[in-house]
């Protein structure tokens, strides 16, 4: 089974801080992506990466940024954490290819910011 | 461009009944279509996906849905719900281009009642 996993499930942090949301998976996936979910909103993408050092914006970049270093890793950054970025993250992953391979999910980070 | 529409935020049902959740897509090319589930606290898990194979798609724990595209729906069902599947449901279309991009709908609660 795939296995995508978020070093957090619940983060409080500080207004300004710079906060670090990590994300790994271990199927050699190409694809990584990642969304905040918002009540009533669904989950909605901040950005994605298909190869290692390449990243695409998504629809609500503004205020976030990402890294890929490795393969398995991927990493976002909110530059200086703000209240309205309090929410659930979440990350996942897919093979590239056919538009029917399906993400895999974690199980999200619960990240407060006060 | 493609979108999802969940038709009912909340949905309720008692123990034994029919379950049936909404989902209408758009899409100008031909869609594959994703149904996942989210238990509290944790990811999503995917439950099943339409790839133009066969228009009734079975899925995990007892799930179906249909494809229907003069109604552009994928609506679904359960013939008899279980007090397990109380969860949030999502419905999803990938976005053509390629990356396996997905646009989610908001979102269903399923709550079940004895």
């Amino acid at each position: 089974d795939v296995k995508v996993t978020q070093s957090s499930r619940y983060l409080v942090k500080r207004t300004g801080e710079k906060v670090f949301l990590e994300c790994v998976q271990d199927m050699d996936h190409e694809n990584m992506f990642w969304y905040r979910q918002d009540p009533g909103l669904g989950l909605r993408l901040i950005y994605f990466s298909y190869d290692v050092k390449m990243k695409e914006k998504g629809d609500i970049p503004e205020g976030y940024s990402v890294s890929r270093e490795k393969k398995e890793r991927f990493s976002l950054i909110l530059e200086s954490a703000s209240t309205n970025q309090t929410s659930m993250y979440l990350c996942a992953s897919s093979l590239r290819g056919s538009q029917s391979q399906p993400q895999h999910f974690g199980d999200g980070t619960r990240l407060s910011i006060l | 461009a493609q979108s999802v529409t969940q038709l009912g935020s909340h949905v309720s049902v008692s123990e034994g009944a029919l379950v049936l959740l909404r989902c209408n897509y758009s899409s100008s090319v031909p869609p594959y279509l994703f149904w996942y589930v989210q238990y509290p606290n944790q990811g999503l898990q995917l439950l099943l996906k339409y790839t133009s194979a066969a228009t009734l798609v079975k899925g995990i724990n007892g799930f179906e849905a249909e494809f229907k595209k003069s109604e552009t729906s994928f609506h679904l069902t359960k013939p008899s719900a279980h007090m397990s599947d109380a969860a949030e449901y999502f419905c999803a279309v990938s976005v053509a281009g390629g990356y396996n991009k997905l646009i989610f709908g908001a979102g269903t609660r399923l709550a079940v009642h004895p």
